[in-house]
C-alpha cells in the first residue's frame, strides 16, 4: 500500500519569499508518479505539478518545482517568490503507474499543509 | 478551469434521502475517479470507471453506488443518507490509457459537489 506523510499542518511565509513544503512517501512498488494539488479556500483541487519515478530531472511548472529524492523517499514542493495567491492548503499525492497496475491507479492523498502568505 | 465539470455544486437534504452527483470528464478521457473529502477521513478514493466499466473500488460504501454512461458521463448515487456522509465529492479524470508513467496519469479534478446532511 502507499503512503503519503506531509507533516507540516500549516505555514506562514512572508510575500514575495521561497517556500518549501514538505512530502516523504512509501511504496514497494518501483514505478509511480508524484503530484501536487493546491486547494484554494473556494475548494476545487487545482493540478500544479507531476513527477515520474523515472524521471531523472526534477519537475518545474512555473514556479512551481518539486524538489525529487528518490533515495529518501521525499518529493517536496518548492514555490519560488511567493504570491498573496498562493494562500491555499496543498496536497502531495501518490499513484502506481506500472501498465499491470491497471485497477490501481487511484490517488493516495496526504493531509495537506495549509499555507498562508503574509504581506 | 480542468475541463472536469460537476454538478451540482451544493446540495442540501435531510437524513435518509437519496441524492445523485454528476460529473462529465474533459474532452476525451476514458477514466473517472470520484473520491471523498471530508475533515475526519481527508480525501478518500472511491470508486474509478474506465470507459464504461467499473475498474477499481476503495472506501466506498454500500449505500452508494456509481455508473459511467456510454457518453462517459458518471453518476454517484449516494442513498440512505447520514450526517457523516456530510462531505465535499470530487470527480476526477484521465487520460484514456489503462495506467503508464508520464504526465498521461495526471487526474485533474472537477470542482467538487459540496453535500450537507441535515
Amino acid at each position: 500500500a502507499q503512503k503519503i506523510t506531509q507533516t507540516q499542518p500549516g505555514m506562514f511565509v512572508q510575500e514575495k519569499e521561497a517556500v518549501t513544503l514538505d512530502c516523504t512517501y512509501d511504496t514497494s512498488d518501483p514505478s509511480y508518479g508524484l503530484f501536487w494539488y493546491k486547494q484554494p479556500s473556494s475548494g476545487e483541487m487545482i493540478f500544479l505539478i507531476y513527477q515520474g519515478s523515472y524521471d531523472q530531472q526534477n519537475a518545474t511548472e512555473g514556479r512551481y518545482s518539486l524538489n525529487f529524492q528518490k533515495a529518501r523517499k521525499s518529493a517536496n514542493l518548492v514555490i519560488s517568490a511567493s504570491q498573496l495567491g498562493d494562500s491555499a492548503m496543498y496536497f502531495c499525492a501518490m499513484r502506481l503507474t506500472r501498465i499491470s497496475n491497471f485497477g490501481n491507479e487511484k490517488l493516495t492523498f496526504g493531509t495537506g499543509t495549509r499555507l498562508t502568505i503574509i504581506p | 478551469d480542468s475541463g472536469v465539470t460537476q454538478t451540482p455544486k451544493h446540495l442540501i437534504t435531510a437524513t435518509g434521502q437519496r441524492v445523485t452527483l454528476r460529473c462529465s470528464p474533459r474532452s476525451g478521457d476514458l477514466s473517472v475517479y470520484w473520491y471523498q473529502q471530508s475533515l475526519d477521513q481527508g480525501l478518500q478514493f472511491l470508486i474509478q470507471y474506465y470507459n464504461g466499466e467499473e475498474r477499481a473500488k476503495g472506501n466506498i460504501l454500500e449505500r452508494f453506488s456509481a455508473q459511467q454512461f456510454p457518453d462517459l458521463h458518471s453518476e454517484l448515487n449516494l442513498s440512505s443518507l447520514e450526517l457523516g456522509d456530510s462531505a465535499l465529492y470530487f470527480c476526477a479524470s484521465s487520460v484514456g490509457t489503462s495506467g503508464g508513467p508520464g504526465r498521461s496519469a495526471t487526474q485533474y479534478f472537477g470542482p467538487g459537489t459540496r453535500l450537507t446532511v441535515l
